[in-house]
């Protein structure tokens, strides 16, 4: 089964409007933590924004927000006021069991196109 | 914030010859690092766990008699591609962690192999 499926291979925003990049992830473990990376095409990843299991509050970071629902199951990463330059590739990646690992299993993306 | 740094970030080879590419922690010291291997138009999948003083951990599928893993010390880990063949090209990628300051693990710009 995936650990982490994000169902929108493509997304299409208009400048200056909000766009929400889908994903959802599978883990029994109790303590975990959700991110997301941008890879634009220079290929580097940056990192926008992290959600801890135990993190009772949405996560924010500037113009991106992590709209977190434990019980689905979803980390839905809020992109607002989407600019030209946010166009790129989107990971969601989960890290399981952080005091045992610190790998990162990611998703399969979401590539977001911003047209003017 | 946290650098890392990979080099190079590009490179070609022959068939049957090896590549190294190494991966610096550049503010901070890393006892772990993480390889991943992106093919085009994919996501990012997690070749090995890279251990300062001690051995590899590779994932399932990954051979580790190909793709050499040295972690000497704490600030770096080199992969070397050993007798690379064309189906080897791919975008390679580090990652680490500041366990001490960060939750995020930072990643290398990557690096662009194609083996003709």
């Amino acid at each position: 089964a995936q650990k982490i499926t994000q169902t929108q291979p493509g997304m299409f925003v208009q400048e200056k409007e909000a766009v929400t990049l889908d994903c959802t992830y599978d883990t029994s473990d109790q303590s975990y933590g959700l991110f997301w990376y941008k890879q634009p095409s220079s290929g580097e990843m940056i990192f926008l924004i992290y959600q801890g299991s135990y993190d009772e509050q949405n996560a924010t970071e500037g113009r991106y927000s992590l709209n977190f629902q434990k019980a689905r199951k979803s980390a839905n990463l809020v992109i607002s006021a989407s600019q030209l330059g946010d166009s790129a590739m989107y990971f969601c990646a989960m890290r399981e069991d952080p005091y045992n690992t610190d790998k990162l299993i990611f998703g399969t993306g979401t590539r977001l196109q911003v047209f003017p | 914030g946290a650098v890392v740094s990979q080099h190079p970030s590009w490179v070609i080879c022959k068939s049957g010859t090896s590549v190294k590419i190494e991966c610096r922690s550049l503010d901070f010291q890393a006892t772990t690092m993480f390889w991943y291997r992106q093919f085009p138009k994919q996501s990012l999948m997690l070749m090995a766990t890279s251990n300062e003083g001690s051995k590899a951990t590779y994932e399932q599928g990954v051979e580790k008699d190909k793709f050499l893993i040295n972690h000497a010390s704490l600030t770096l880990s080199t992969l070397t591609v050993t007798s690379a063949h064309p189906e080897d090209s791919s975008f390679y990628i580090c990652s680490a962690r500041d366990l001490g300051l960060n939750t995020e693990a930072f990643f290398g710009q990557g690096t662009r192999l194609t083996v003709v």
